[in-house]
C-alpha cells in the first residue's frame, strides 16, 4: 500500500453519484488485496477482497479493480449514500510465507446530501 | 465486531507508567494482531502472532511488548508510556486460511 503515516486525502461526492477510491501498492509480489471501511469511532470492517489472478471483482454496490501492470487498486462505490461516509483503506498481503497485511494510508470519503 | 473485544476502551495515563491493553476473541482464530492508528492516519502494525508460541515484530514494535496467553487472548504492553504513544489501538484476528482480518472496537490511549 501507500506509505503508512501520510495524512488522509479526502474525496467529496454528491449523494447518488459513483465514487472511485484509489490505492497504489508497492510490492509486485503481493497476491491478495482487501478494502476496509472505517467509520468514526469504530474498527475497520471488511468490504471486498481480490486475488492477484483476477482484475475485477464485484460485490453489492462495490467493485474492486486491480491493475498489476501499474500496481494500482481501486474501489468503486455505486450510487453513493450518506452511510458510505467513512475512511477507506486498502491492504495488501505481500506474498511472503508469514501473512500479515500491510495497510495503505486511507482515503476519507465524504458524501454530500 | 463483537467477536473481538478490547479492554479498556479508553485509558488516560501518565508518562512512565506501565500499561496493558487486552484483546480477547471468540472467533477461534489462530492469528492475532495489534495495530496503532494516529489521528487522521492509517494503521501501523505493532506485533502479530500466528499461534500461541509465535510472536513477530511489526513495523513499529519499539516501546511495546506483547503476550499471547492463549489462543483467544493477546495483550499489548507499554512498559514505560510516553506521550507520542497516544493513539487508537486496534486488535485484529484472522484464521489460518483467509487473509481477512476482523477488528476489535479499539482502545483510545492518552499519555500525558
Amino acid at each position: 500500500g501507500e506509505s503508512v503515516g501520510l495524512h488522509l486525502p479526502t474525496l467529496s461526492v454528491q449523494e447518488g453519484d459513483n465514487s472511485i477510491i484509489n490505492c497504489a501498492y508497492s510490492n509486485s509480489a503481493s497476491d491478495y488485496f482487501i478494502w476496509y471501511k472505517q467509520e468514526s469511532g469504530k474498527g475497520p470492517q471488511f468490504i471486498i477482497d481480490i486475488r492477484s489472478n483476477m482484475d475485477k471483482r464485484q460485490g453489492q454496490r462495490v467493485t474492486v479493480l486491480l491493475n498489476k501492470t501499474v500496481k494500482h487498486l481501486s474501489l468503486q462505490i455505486a450510487a453513493t449514500q450518506p452511510g458510505d461516509s467513512a475512511v477507506y483503506f486498502c491492504a495488501e498481503n505481500k506474498g511472503t510465507g508469514r501473512r500479515a497485511l500491510t495497510f495503505g494510508s486511507g482515503t476519507r470519503l465524504q458524501v454530500q446530501p | 465486531d463483537a467477536d473481538v473485544t478490547q479492554t479498556p476502551r479508553n485509558r488516560i495515563t501518565k508518562t512512565g507508567k506501565r500499561i496493558m491493553l487486552e484483546c480477547s476473541q471468540t472467533k477461534g482464530h489462530d492469528r492475532m494482531y495489534w495495530y496503532r492508528q494516529d489521528p487522521g492516519l492509517g494503521l501501523q502494525l505493532i506485533y502479530y502472532s500466528f499461534d500461541v508460541k509465535d510472536i513477530n515484530k511489526g513495523e513499529i514494535s519499539d516501546g511495546y511488548s506483547v503476550s499471547r496467553q492463549a489462543q483467544a487472548k493477546f495483550s499489548l504492553s507499554l512498559e514505560s508510556a510516553i506521550p507520542n504513544q497516544t493513539a487508537l489501538y486496534f486488535c485484529a484476528t484472522s484464521d489460518l486460511h483467509h487473509n481477512e482480518q476482523f477488528f476489535g472496537p479499539g482502545t483510545r490511549l492518552t499519555v500525558l
